[in-house]
């Protein structure tokens, strides 16, 4: 099992640039989560899905997009960088289902906008 | 919405001291409680959790307590090693049934030899 898989783990982005970050889980778990972590700000929540095309907004989502087409993958989309989104994000799976409340991370990817 | 607060920022202790961080939240129908453990570069990674029917659990040398009364809940770690260093996050899940978790602001742990 590879666990929560996140790519890239850096990216450089122009502001205005858009992209996606990729997760995908192979555990079968039906939540899935984004996280982005600021300095002394902990980790906030920005979409979250609790099953296959289902979707909904956490914290902050302003800036960003999500789908879950699978069960496997939940990418996120940055529609138009800009430098407060420079951040370090986080996806995260669970299956409460089956009693695995705790999230299991991916391993980050580090975005900066300039 | 759920609010955690968390403390302290940072904390230092000496190897084979215990360390303590504590946690506050505000939303009574919180339900479940995790901690996490994150190391440099790396994603958190849950240590230990409980849940609301439960004041203590134990796990080898980490322990977490629960006071629903008062909305708090704590990390204990006994007999620190050097790899204990990190930063530990709480965590509120609230909205029951949404799988959605709110963190604390994070303590970084070190531990001095």
């Amino acid at each position: 099992n590879a666990g929560v898989t996140q790519t890239p783990k850096f990216q450089v982005l122009k502001t205005g640039q858009s992209m996606t970050l990729q997760c995908a889980q192979d555990m079968n778990h039906e939540y899935m989560s984004w996280y982005r972590q600021d300095p002394g700000m902990g980790l906030r929540l920005i979409h979250y899905s609790v099953g296959a095309g289902i979707t909904d907004q956490g914290e902050v989502p302003n800036g960003y997009n999500v789908s879950r087409s699978t069960t496997e993958d939940f990418p996120l989309r940055l529609l138009s960088a800009a430098p407060s989104q420079t951040s370090v994000y986080f996806c995260a799976s669970s299956s409460p289902k089956t009693g695995n409340y705790g999230y299991t991370f991916g391993s980050g990817t580090r975005l900066t906008v300039v | 919405g759920e609010n955690v607060e968390q403390h302290p920022s940072t904390l230092s202790v000496q190897e084979g001291d215990s360390a303590v961080i504590k946690c506050t939240y505000s939303d009574s129908a919180s339900n479940y409680f995790p901690w996490y453990k994150q190391e440099l570069g790396k994603g958190p990674q849950l240590i230990i959790d409980i849940r609301s029917n439960v004041g203590e659990k134990k796990d080898q040398r980490i322990a977490v307590t629960l006071n629903k009364t008062a909305k708090h809940f704590s990390l204990h770690i006994t007999e620190t090693q050097p790899e204990d260093s990190a930063v530990y996050f709480c965590a509120a899940q609230y909205r029951q049934g949404a799988q959605k978790l709110v963190f604390g602001q994070g303590t970084r742990l070190t531990i001095n030899p």
